[in-house]
């Protein structure tokens, strides 16, 4: 039971370059979410997915898309990768709502650095 | 959305010592936890507490949620307690959001 499971783990991109983060889960849960965490920061959501088939924005959506291609995979994409795209990025998921108990568990992250 | 701010930014404590972290938020909430981040990045869920009270070995944690505000207890504090420490918090509808931390650093 691998939980929440992000690819790649490191990643360094050259300005304008596109590349996708994929993120799987083996908990059955119906909701997934993308955050950003910048040196220093909390993390703050760039979109997520209440379940399959539906996407919403989150804080910072700006130069991100997604796809909840089924209910186990969400991916993130940059289609033109800005330095100011630099940042740890982490998937998560958890129970869908209205469920007793919505805990939402995250996976390792993944470093990204476009130079 | 709702808002999450957690006190304070930084502590700095020697080992052994008792600390307090403390968590508001500005809605009615159906999911709160707190997580550890260590020094490598890894998220640690430590609890899921929307309500009441919990404990888990050095580490309790308690939410009033009529008052909004939710305490992380680390008692007899240990090196390996560093790193920031993170509540998120849900509201109506599927956006869990974080504050911003509090850096904890444990002295030997």
């Amino acid at each position: 039971n691998a939980g929440v499971t992000q690819t790649p783990k490191f990643q360094v991109l050259k300005t304008g370059q596109s590349m996708t983060l994929q993120c799987a889960q083996d908990m059955n849960h119906n909701s997934m979410y993308w955050y950003r965490q910048d040196p220093g920061m909390g993390l703050r959501l760039i979109y997520y997915s209440a379940s399959e088939g539906t996407t919403d924005k989150g804080e910072v959506p700006n130069g991100y898309n997604v796809s909840r291609l089924n209910k186990r995979e969400f991916s993130l994409r940059l289609e033109s990768a800005a330095p100011s795209q630099t940042s740890v990025y982490f998937c998560a998921s958890s129970p869908r709502q209205g469920a007793r108990r919505t805990e939402a568990f995250f996976g390792q992250g993944t470093r990204l650095t476009v130079v | 959305g709702i808002q999450v701010e957690q006190s304070p930014p930084d502590l700095i404590l020697q080992e052994g010592a008792n600390s307090t972290l403390r968590c508001n938020f500005s809605d009615s909430v159906n999911n709160l936890q707190w997580f550890h981040q260590n020094p490598w990045g890894q998220l640690i869920n430590l609890f899921y507490i929307p309500s009441g009270t919990k404990q888990n070995g050095r580490l309790s944690a308690t939410t009033v949620a009529t008052e909004r505000y939710s305490l992380l207890y680390i008692s007899s504090s240990q090196t390996t307690d560093s790193g920031v420490y993170f509540c998120a918090a849900k509201a109506a509808g599927n956006k869990l959001t974080f504050g911003g931390g509090t850096r904890v650093l444990v002295k030997p």
